[in-house]
């Protein structure tokens, strides 16, 4: 069992280029979380997906911030014409499907995809 | 913000002793799990708390849920160099989905 897969594991782009970061669940997991990290600081949640399903964006910037969880193929978080700012680490994590009946819910993370905008 | 907060922000202690850490939350809970993070790697899960419970063990770990405070703290007893790491509580909401929201972490050190 691979884990949770994310690639690239670093990634360095201009500004106003455009970043896409993927993420393979763990084998069984139909459900996808990406969070953000900036150095020094905790993670903040982004979005929530499942299988072609958007089911909480609440966490994501409105604007050029978008992600994906196709039926066939990786989850993908795409940044669009990036900036500064938008250096950090960015975390996906997978769990099985719906809630357990206590509502207990455990994440599987990727090691994260560090994204640096020069 | 549904973010969690924990202090201390950074923790120092010897090889040996024991280790506490403390997490807030603002809103009703399903659970809350605590995590480590190595420098530069992903989460690892450690232990989940049920709301209705108030206190969970597994080997050095030991976690504590006041729900009436909106609290838990993560007792890491007799800690090792190995230990070193930041460690995040992570609640899950009564309302809404299955995402969690972590806290801003406590870095541990333990020194040989």
């Amino acid at each position: 069992n691979a884990g949770v897969m994310q690639n690239p594991r670093h990634l360095v782009r201009r500004r106003g280029q455009e970043a896409r970061l993927r993420c393979s669940p763990m084998k069984g997991h139909s459900h996808v979380y990406w969070y953000r990290q900036l150095p020094e600081e905790g993670l903040k949640f982004m979005v929530y997906l499942q299988k072609e399903n958007i089911i909480d964006e609440s966490g994501m910037p409105k604007e050029r911030f978008s992600a994906e969880f196709p039926k066939e193929g990786p989850s993908i978080l795409r940044i669009q014409q990036v900036v500064r700012g938008d250096s950090a680490a960015y975390f996906c994590a997978s769990s099985p499907g719906g809630p357990t009946s206590s509502g207990a819910n455990v994440l599987t993370f990727g090691a994260g995809s560090r994204l640096t905008v020069l | 913000s549904q973010q969690g907060e924990e202090d201390p922000q950074a923790l120092s202690i010897q090889e040996g002793e024991n280790a506490t850490m403390n997490c807030s939350y603002k809103t009703s809970i399903n659970n809350l799990q605590w995590y480590r993070q190595n420098s530069g790697r992903g989460l690892v899960h450690l232990i989940l708390i049920r709301s209705n419970e108030r206190e969970k063990h597994s080997g050095r770990l030991r976690v504590t849920l006041d729900t009436s405070k909106k609290s838990s703290s993560l007792l890491i007893t007799a800690s090792r160099a190995a230990d070193t790491a930041s460690y995040f509580c992570a609640h899950g909401e009564q309302t809404g989905a299955n995402n969690l929201f972590f806290g801003t972490g406590t870095r541990l050190t333990v020194i040989p």
